[in-house]
């Protein structure tokens, strides 16, 4: 069955440093997602991305993160500068149409800032 | 802006026995979809369950089925005949019908242990 699959797993970096997240989103979709978990609380939106652009961000989003679909199969999340508030889970997650209304995510990749 | 709120962090029960969360939501569009997705430990949510807003049936999958009341902005979770695999967070989430890809909101979420 197909899924989402993220890289890394699990990434420390320092503050400061530029991290880049992966997904491989469900090759028939079309409507592509980044949300995060802070440890204990909710998921939360941060961005989605259709017809190679984003459609839609949250107030999280701000200019330190960027997506990217740089070859048709990857969706990327680059994190310019990492801040401690930056660690958490990140989810990708994908949909093959907007009015099936069912999303598909990844296992996460968990970022901890040191 | 939608809201959704679930109320009880953590709930227990007993195996083969039924158990009830709650999820309320707060929207002023027409068209949206309601959901619940599990999350088990250390794995990726999946979907549990979906209600199209415009549909007055309720949604049912096996085991779960939902009590959905729209007017009063309500989509509880029924799970009958517990098993132990359902020990995991449970979170509701909603989404509008937009035309441009659709956001889930989700819910605080609510830890469910099934006990043998």
């Amino acid at each position: 069955e197909p899924e989402v699959t993220q890289t890394p797993s699990h990434q420390v970096t320092q503050m400061g440093q530029e991290v880049i997240l992966r997904c491989v989103p469900i090759s028939n979709h079309l409507y592509f997602y980044w949300y995060r978990q802070i440890l204990g609380q909710k998921v939360e939106f941060l961005v989605s991305f259709y017809n190679n652009e984003i459609s839609e961000k949250s107030e999280i989003f701000d200019d330190q993160f960027s997506v990217e679909r740089p070859d048709g199969s990857n969706f990327t999340l680059k994190i310019r500068s990492t801040k401690l508030e930056d660690s958490a889970m990140y989810f990708c997650a994908s949909g093959r149409a907007r009015n099936t209304g069912e999303l598909f995510f990844g296992e996460g990749s968990r970022l901890t800032v040191l | 802006a939608q809201t959704v709120t679930q109320s009880q962090p953590e709930m227990s029960v007993q195996e083969a026995e039924t158990v009830t969360l709650s999820c309320t939501y707060d929207t002023s569009e027409s068209n949206y979809y309601l959901f619940w997705y599990k999350q088990p430990p250390s794995r990726q949510m999946i979907l549990v369950i979906r209600q199209e807003a415009y549909k007055q049936q309720n949604a049912t999958e096996n085991r779960f089925s939902v009590n959905f009341q729209k007017a009063a902005k309500s989509f509880s979770l029924k799970i009958s005949d517990s098993q132990l695999g359902d020990t995991a967070m449970y979170f509701c989430a909603f989404m509008a019908d937009m035309e441009y890809g659709n956001k889930l909101v989700f819910g605080a979420g609510t830890i469910l242990r099934v006990k043998s």
